[in-house]
């Protein structure tokens, strides 16, 4: 069965710093997807990235950057230069390309992110 | 639509009730997923749909519990004789298809159950 772990619950940093999301992940499957969303107070998921596990690229966009890397499993998440506005949970998900369920995403529990002026 | 739409955002029910939900997917999206999102159980998913067809519903918590999609288009998921235990935010997404697994997100109803 396919499992997200994100092992920091809560992380609080002070703006301008660095800070590194974690995400673990389990499956069996040779073919998966892994997915970074965003949720904000607001409430709304918001894509911010996904990985086909065939790309082991890292990848950067602006102040993120994602390292995805197979052999621990691991797709882990930075925002250099935090700024408030960066203040929201972060929620790493899988999805297997096997079975019945084309599609479906499994979550991590959430990492709540504060960011202090 | 733009995006995805949820009706209501927010729903007040009192124990017992049933409640329907509502979700609009973005126009020509095949693939329309139901999650939940409680404070201790995180996103769960619930149901999928491929057109009008639900080929994993295995998410779905209890036989009180039931959704569809007409005109593979709009869904409705059904709580019967709601409780307190069903009180989440409860989030559609949809997909051009199972395989882009390019999924938005609507902005949820939040149901209470009180």
């Amino acid at each position: 069965a396919q499992k997200v772990t994100q092992a920091q619950t809560e992380i609080s940093v002070v703006e301008k710093e660095d800070v590194t999301l974690d995400c673990v992940y389990e499956t069996r499957d040779t073919t998966y997807y892994l997915f970074w969303y965003k949720q904000p107070p607001s409430g709304e998921l918001v894509f911010l990235i996904r990985r086909n596990s065939f790309d082991e690229q890292n990848e950067i966009s602006g102040r993120y950057s994602w390292n995805f890397q197979k052999s621990t499993s691991s797709f882990n998440f930075t925002i250099t230069a935090s700024q408030v506005v960066d203040s929201a949970v972060y929620f790493c998900a899988l999805s297997e390309d096997g079975g019945t369920s084309y599609g479906k995403l499994t979550f991590g529990q959430g990492t709540i992110l504060t960011v202090h002026p | 639509g733009a995006g995805v739409s949820q009706s209501p955002s927010n729903k007040v029910t009192e124990k017992g009730k049933d409640v329907e939900l509502r979700c609009d997917p973005i126009s020509g999206h095949t693939a329309l997923y139901w999650y939940r999102q409680s404070l201790g159980q995180g996103l769960e998913f619930l149901i999928y749909f491929q057109g009008n067809s639900a080929p994993d519903k295995s998410g779905l918590p209890s036989d009180r519990f039931s959704a569809e999609r007409t005109g593979g288009s709009v869904s409705t998921l059904t709580i019967q004789r709601t409780q307190q235990e069903d009180s989440a935010v409860y989030l559609c997404a949809s997909s051009l298809d199972v395989f882009v697994r390019g999924y938005t997100f609507g902005s949820g109803t939040r149901l209470t159950v009180v």
